[in-house]
């Protein structure tokens, strides 16, 4: 496979249950990605990861939890969401540090619903 | 923080005619500026992009015009067909890829 692989690519899960998204990346980036896209809103950038080292969290509540275990694999943990977690999330991966010529590719993402 | 206002959210032309999709931004800062295009189901991808050492800059049918005094910038499609028919999303960033804030989204529909 090449590009951005997400899996999975629907999801519906409870508000209590645990549930993870997987992204994975086929490109020698060493930066991945979470944005969530809701209806009606911009992109919202959740997290950022260089070299595998967490450099941006966007005030994003701890029921989310990313986890990074190489440049190219990235994790989503869900835990106790709520309804309007409901969205489509899109992983990323660019070149990193002095090499980052800013694009962005992304996954095809993941669509979550929260009953 | 960075923010950035798009507009229209929606726009409608006909098939052959040019389309306009305007972005302005808040911190002055800000010196790369990409525009994403999304087809309906599939994932955003670039299409063009303009640093801020830059007016303008050109592509096949798509410019982008970048005016850093008003803090605004553009996107042009000229001689427009139905495959440009998507969501375009314009965003602005200090740092690249690193730090991107989205505009709202335009829906663009070329009607034939």
């Amino acid at each position: 496979e090449t590009g951005v692989t997400q899996t999975p690519r629907h999801l519906v899960m409870g508000m209590t249950n645990k549930k993870s998204l997987k992204c994975e990346q086929h490109l020698g980036h060493n930066a991945m990605y979470w944005y969530k896209q809701s209806a009606k809103k911009p992109l919202e950038l959740m997290f950022v990861y260089n070299f595998k080292e967490q450099t941006e969290n966007n005030s994003v509540p701890s029921r989310f939890s990313p986890e990074c275990p190489n440049s190219s694999h990235l994790f989503l943990h869900l835990h106790t969401l709520q309804p309007e977690d409901s969205a489509l999330y899109l992983c990323a991966s660019s070149q990193g540090g002095q090499t980052n010529t800013g694009e962005l590719f992304f996954g095809e993402g993941s669509r979550l619903t929260v009953l | 923080g960075e923010n950035v206002e798009q507009h229209p959210s929606t726009l409608s032309v006909q098939e052959g005619d040019s389309a306009v999709i305007k972005c302005t931004y808040s911190d002055s800062a800000s010196n790369y500026f990409p525009w994403y295009k999304q087809e309906l189901g599939k994932r955003p991808q670039l299409i063009i992009d303009i640093r801020s050492n830059v007016g303008e800059k050109k592509d096949q049918r798509i410019a982008v015009t970048l005016n850093k005094t008003a803090k605004h910038f553009s996107l042009h499609i000229t001689e427009t067909q139905p495959e440009d028919s998507a969501v375009y999303f314009c965003a602005a960033s200090i740092r690249g890829a690193q730090k991107l804030v989205f505009g709202q989204g335009t829906r663009l529909t070329i009607n034939p």
